[in-house]
């Protein structure tokens, strides 16, 4: 089974420039998680959706981050402008209920995306 | 007081020794207690999970929770070179509210 595709794995930007990151969830699941990872921290939700509706996106500082998932498949993640303190990786998950409504399931999660902000 | 708090470590032990991971949380309505183990420029993957208080056992891992005070634990037997990654706990309500992790520890299983 293919697991959680996500691009590019790295990239770097200088503030105030805009990015986007790309994310492929296992097929079939109707969970897609987009979580925040600081240095040393644990990762932190930013949005989830349930199918293409954004189930939870209250951590989402929306004033420069944007998410959408087409046709409750993939999903893009953008930020603009980036800031300095937006450097972190950001990891997309996928599971095939919601965990938040059903504890027993399990979230897949991709390898991540290295952002630096300089 | 943030909801969950676990020591980041480092950790270093021998090949071979037991392993103790700990978190605490303070939010009551956590019912659902997760370990996860991520590698160095990996994403996490889900290790161990129980439901409310208790002890789980899968091979050399075995997590414990224990509700009235708090705290979760993971324990780690015969442990090796290959456990080195960092562990992040995680909890959350059975209400529509995100996973909630740790900071997570860095452990190192040293040959």
């Amino acid at each position: 089974e293919a697991g959680v595709a996500q691009s590019p794995r790295y990239k770097i930007i200088e503030k105030r420039q805009s990015v986007a990151f790309w994310c492929n969830p296992i097929s079939g699941h109707a969970t897609l998680y987009w979580y925040q990872q600081i240095l040393g921290q644990g990762p932190k939700l930013l949005i989830q959706f349930q199918n293409n509706g954004v189930v939870d996106d209250s951590q989402l500082p929306k004033d420069r981050f944007s998410a959408e998932r087409l046709k409750g498949v993939d999903s893009t993640l953008k930020i603009q402008p980036a800031k300095l303190e937006d450097s972190a990786v950001y990891l997309c998950a996928s599971s095939p209920l919601s965990i938040s409504l059903f504890g027993n399931t399990e979230a897949f999660f991709g390898q991540g995306t290295r952002l630096t902000v300089v | 007081q943030k909801e969950v708090e676990q020591d980041p470590g480092p950790l270093s032990v021998p090949e071979g020794a037991i392993v103790s991971l700990n978190c605490t949380y303070s939010n009551s309505a956590f019912q659902y207690f997760m370990w996860y183990r991520q590698y160095s420029r990996k994403g996490p993957e889900l290790l161990m999970y129980t439901y409310s208080s208790g002890n789980k056992e899968d091979g050399r891992f075995t997590a414990q929770v224990d509700k009235s005070s708090k705290y979760i634990s993971l324990f780690i037997r015969d442990s090796q070179p290959s456990d080195s990654a960092t562990y992040l706990c995680a909890t959350l309500n059975s209400g529509n509210t995100p996973l909630v992790f740790g900071k997570g520890t860095r452990l190192s299983v040293i040959a």
